[in-house]
């Protein structure tokens, strides 16, 4: 139940396309879904985040798409670049009155933007 | 605002010995807590600390353990090394207060490669 699945593994995009990287989760009592990006040799980075009363959220040329009944969201990078090349994260969470859950993470999508 | 420091950055060890990693994090920041990251395993939660009380653990042997000082930076400790834990550890850190405290920071990690 503490799962959560993404995909794909793997992404080779040309520059100037969409990026699009999905996740998906089982249980309902996640109420946080934040994305990390991750260069080799960094630590991950919070880029954007949703909670599951809002279907879409946009920042720049990222957007988190969120749908609660299918229990899936998605990253979307607009107009990728090859600096957007990296590792991406999905997560989900769950926060209590002292505070969050520990935090479940996808297994990562490796992209890689060509010029 | 520094970011989140941990040391030492590179660390080999061998098989039944011990190690201490050291996490400092964002000035202000109250609660810390600890991943494992691995090739195949992905990102795993380890613990949390908040005001120098673990306040959530992962599903880790014993050999695993931490601790934060009233400053709130953090050590991790893992004993009786064993091979697979060769891996890069995470530390990130959060405001820790109800509102603000999904927000997440991770520093660089510590490469730990056990021989």
């Amino acid at each position: 139940q503490q799962q959560v699945k993404q995909s794909p593994q793997s992404l080779i995009v040309q520059k100037g396309g969409i990026s699009i990287i999905n996740c998906a989760y089982e249980n309902t009592a996640f109420d946080y879904f934040p994305w990390y990006q991750q260069f080799p040799g960094k630590g991950p980075a919070l880029l954007i985040a949703i909670r599951p009363d809002v279907s879409e959220k946009k920042e720049g040329r990222f957007t988190i798409s969120f749908n609660k009944s299918a229990k899936q969201f998605s990253l979307h990078i607009m107009d990728s670049q090859p600096g957007d090349s990296a590792t991406y994260f999905c997560a989900a969470m769950r926060g209590d009155s002292g505070g969050y859950q520990k935090v479940t993470f996808g297994t990562g999508t490796k992209l890689q933007v060509i010029p | 605002k520094a970011g989140v420091t941990q040391t030492p950055r590179y660390l080999i060890k061998t098989r039944g010995q011990q190690v201490t990693l050291s996490c400092s994090p964002i000035s202000g920041h109250r609660s810390v807590s600890w991943y494992q990251q691995t090739p195949g395993q992905g990102l795993q939660f380890l613990f949390e600390y908040f005001s120098e009380t673990q306040r959530n653990k992962g599903n880790f042997p014993g050999r695993f353990s931490g601790r934060q000082f009233s400053n709130s930076r953090s050590e991790m400790n893992v004993s009786t090394l064993e091979l697979g834990d060769s891996a890069l550890y995470l530390c990130a850190s959060t405001e820790g207060w109800k509102g603000r405290y999904y927000e997440q920071y991770f520093g660089p990690g510590t490469r730990l490669t056990v021989t």
